[in-house]
């Protein structure tokens, strides 16, 4: 049972509101990341973490801004929310090592009105 | 160029029969291994197999086998005996040992099961 968890799972929001997508992982892991699905379509790595202080953009370019303050906690910001941001967004954790599986939370369904 | 490669953007079975979902891969490394994850509706993304480049079986769980052919870079989930409940999107992804920080994940195939 992998222990990664976000809140909230949905979210509707007026354009122009500022939120944050929560992310934590009990795992001790310490690489995080983003990921951006629209429904049914591929998955876009948005931002990613290899350690506390540490975040790199992904390959998808996005508004939103990540911290890592602590190994567990991986909030995703979007300052000034629009339509275009509606989307699923998934966040995963992992071991380092190339034999080792992403564990991803449950998604946030984020529209935007 | 893409790194993984799922030719079948959907696909429809019959229940009961047997699936074999395409994934083929490129990398320069000889350390890597190879993933697969289901996504049903509820959008939650479910570890299901993994085969390391250098296991010589094929990967084995439960109804979830994995058909390895490394010449070819190949990596084909096959489903045994689908049921209704195997409907959902299937993503391949690999993760290269010079590159470990980053999955790279397939474009998905959708898989339909029919009673």
């Amino acid at each position: 049972e992998a222990d990664i968890y976000q809140t909230p799972r949905y979210l509707v929001i007026g354009t122009g509101k500022k939120i944050t997508l929560e992310c934590s992982q009990t795992m001790g892991h310490d690489k995080m990341y983003w990921y951006q699905q629209d429904p049914g379509m591929e998955l876009h790595l948005i931002h990613y973490s290899y350690g506390v202080n540490s975040t790199e953009k992904g390959d998808l370019s996005s508004e939103s801004t990540v911290s890592r303050i602590r190994t567990e906690h991986f909030p995703l910001t979007l300052e000034s929310a629009r339509p275009s941001h509606t989307s699923q967004y998934l966040c995963a954790s992992t071991e380092g090592g190339w034999d080792n599986e992403q564990f991803f939370g449950p998604g946030t369904r984020l529209t935007v009105l | 160029a893409q790194k993984i490669t799922q030719t079948q953007p959907g696909m429809f079975v019959q229940e009961k029969e047997a699936v074999t979902l395409d994934c083929t891969y490129d990398t320069s490394d000889q350390s890597y291994g190879l993933f697969w994850y289901k996504q049903p509706s509820s959008g939650e993304m479910i570890f299901l197999i993994y085969q390391g480049s250098y296991d010589e079986q094929n990967a084995t769980e439960g109804r979830y086998s994995l058909n390895f052919q490394k010449a070819r870079k190949s990596a084909n989930l096959v489903i045994s005996a689908s049921q209704l409940g195997d409907s959902a999107m299937y993503f391949c992804a690999m993760r290269e040992m010079n590159r470990d920080d980053k999955i790279i994940f397939g474009k998905g195939t959708r898989l339909h099961i029919l009673p």
